[in-house]
């Protein structure tokens, strides 16, 4: 089973927008860590935040900002007046305490901001 | 840090040819990843070392392929022979202490098999 579910494969949006990407995990363990990667074009992969699963405050830097709710198991990123320069593949990633020692990544939802 | 660094950045090889890919992890990480990323498949882990040590290599796709960590700061990943479903790009990650701190990726060796 996906333990990390991107659902929106692509999502195309006019500049200054707002959009949110979804993410929905799955796990037994009640510690774990939650977190956002971009890829640019360019194709490196940049970690963006982490989120620990006891600690559910939203978190807010510049233009992006993220929601965690664990009674639905998601942690949604918005990015507020979207630019050109936002246009990637956005990975949503799962680390589980106790139940393996590896990332689990979802398959990635493609931003493209359009000028 | 200069970060992870992987190379070669970009290799062309002959289907059958043995291909050798290198990383450096960031000094002081005790975790170093294989990840292969395609269109078909996304980002898979290929295995994982703990203080030089393989402990998952559960994503390795066939015998073809072999890992190894000789060191704390080298890595390398084999393929031989090599496929032309080989071809990906493949990514080395490191982290501290796994399970409170993110993985930091290298850029990245784009693989063509032709």
């Amino acid at each position: 089973a996906q333990k990390v579910t991107q659902a929106q494969t692509e999502i195309s949006v006019v500049e200054k927008e707002d959009v949110t990407l979804d993410c929905v995990y799955e796990t037994r363990d009640t510690t774990y860590y939650l977190f956002w990667y971009k890829q640019p074009p360019s194709g490196e992969l940049v970690f963006l935040i982490r989120r620990n699963s006891f600690d559910e405050q939203n978190e807010i830097s510049g233009r992006y900002s993220w929601n965690f709710q664990k009674s639905t198991s998601s942690f949604n990123f918005t990015i507020t007046a979207s630019q050109v320069v936002d246009s990637a593949v956005y990975f949503c990633a799962l680390s589980e305490e106790n139940t393996g020692n590896q990332f689990y990544f979802g398959t990635g939802t493609s931003l493209t901001v359009i000028p | 840090d200069a970060g992870v660094i992987q190379s070669p950045r970009h290799e062309v090889t002959e289907m059958g040819q043995e291909v050798t890919l290198r990383c450096k992890p960031i000094s002081g990480h005790d975790y170093l990843f294989w990840y292969r990323q395609t269109m078909m498949r996304g980002l898979e882990l290929l295995i994982y070392f703990n203080n030089n040590v393989p402990i998952d290599d559960s994503g390795m796709p066939e015998d073809r392929f072999s890992a190894k960590m000789p060191n704390a700061s080298f890595s390398t990943l084999k393929i031989q022979p090599s496929e032309p479903r080989d071809s990906a790009v493949y990514f080395c990650a490191s982290s501290l202490r796994l399970k409170k701190t993110e993985a930091f990726f290298g850029q990245g060796t784009r693989l063509t098999v032709v």
